[in-house]
């Protein structure tokens, strides 16, 4: 059974900080992963999607990489803002689910940006 | 172009009552995924529809239920309401494609059971 671990639970860090967000996962056969962000009480946002064959995915100030091999994902958010402060989720796509929509999550890290 | 919306946004019910969530996709996609997320349990995977069709289902009892609709709009339904499905629940809809199948989520519906 996959299961989704993301360390830290919350993370505080100053403004302008470079930082990293860790995902691991128990089952290397994954079809894609995907990070969201979340603020308090709302929905998920997606920010990166890595397919299984990819190694990084990049968006701005975020660098996303995939080594599947050993079950793990890093969220790399370059020059931290206040505007940065959320809880950030990933979430793989098991092969075995390749064609449906069912994901399944890490509990997140939330992050606290502070001018 | 509109993103995933969801109705009610806020609800209040009492145990024992049911409740119908909705929820309408992106234009376009065809797979509609829900979610329930608690403080304890997290983000966990409720069931998916497609084409009409339930297409996956997460380990929950038979109180939650849902259906998808012509035009891909999707309703969940839990009857019998106890304390403990109170949650924010989303709703994700994905273009289903070759490749990535990327899901959007919907803001949620807090619902509250007293």
């Amino acid at each position: 059974k996959q299961e989704v671990t993301q360390i830290p639970a919350a993370l505080s860090v100053p403004e302008g900080e470079n930082l990293v967000l860790n995902c691991s996962f128990t089952d290397s056969a994954i079809y894609n992963l995907q990070w969201f962000r979340q603020d308090p009480g709302k929905g998920l946002t997606s920010l990166l999607l890595i397919q299984s064959s990819q190694r990084e995915q990049t968006s701005g100030r975020l660098n996303a990489s995939l080594d599947k091999s050993s079950g793990r994902s890093t969220l790399y958010i370059a020059a931290s803002q206040p505007g940065d402060s959320a809880t950030y989720l990933c979430a793989v796509r098991d092969i075995g689910s390749s064609n449906t929509g069912k994901l399944i999550f890490g509990q997140g890290t939330t992050l606290q940006v502070k001018p | 172009k509109a993103g995933v919306t969801q109705t009610p946004r806020y609800l209040i019910k009492t145990r024992g009552q049911q409740v119908t969530l909705s929820c309408s996709p992106i234009s376009g996609h065809r797979s509609v995924s829900w979610y329930q997320q608690t403080p304890g349990q997290g983000l966990q995977f409720l069931f998916e529809y497609f084409s009409e069709t339930q297409r996956n289902k997460g380990n929950f009892p038979g109180r939650f239920s849902g259906r998808q609709f012509s035009n891909s709009r999707s309703e969940m339904n839990v009857s019998t309401l106890e304390l403990g499905d109170s949650a924010l629940y989303l709703c994700a809809s994905s273009l289903v494609s070759q490749g990535a199948y990327e899901q959007y989520f919907g803001p949620g519906t807090r619902l509250t059971v007293t």
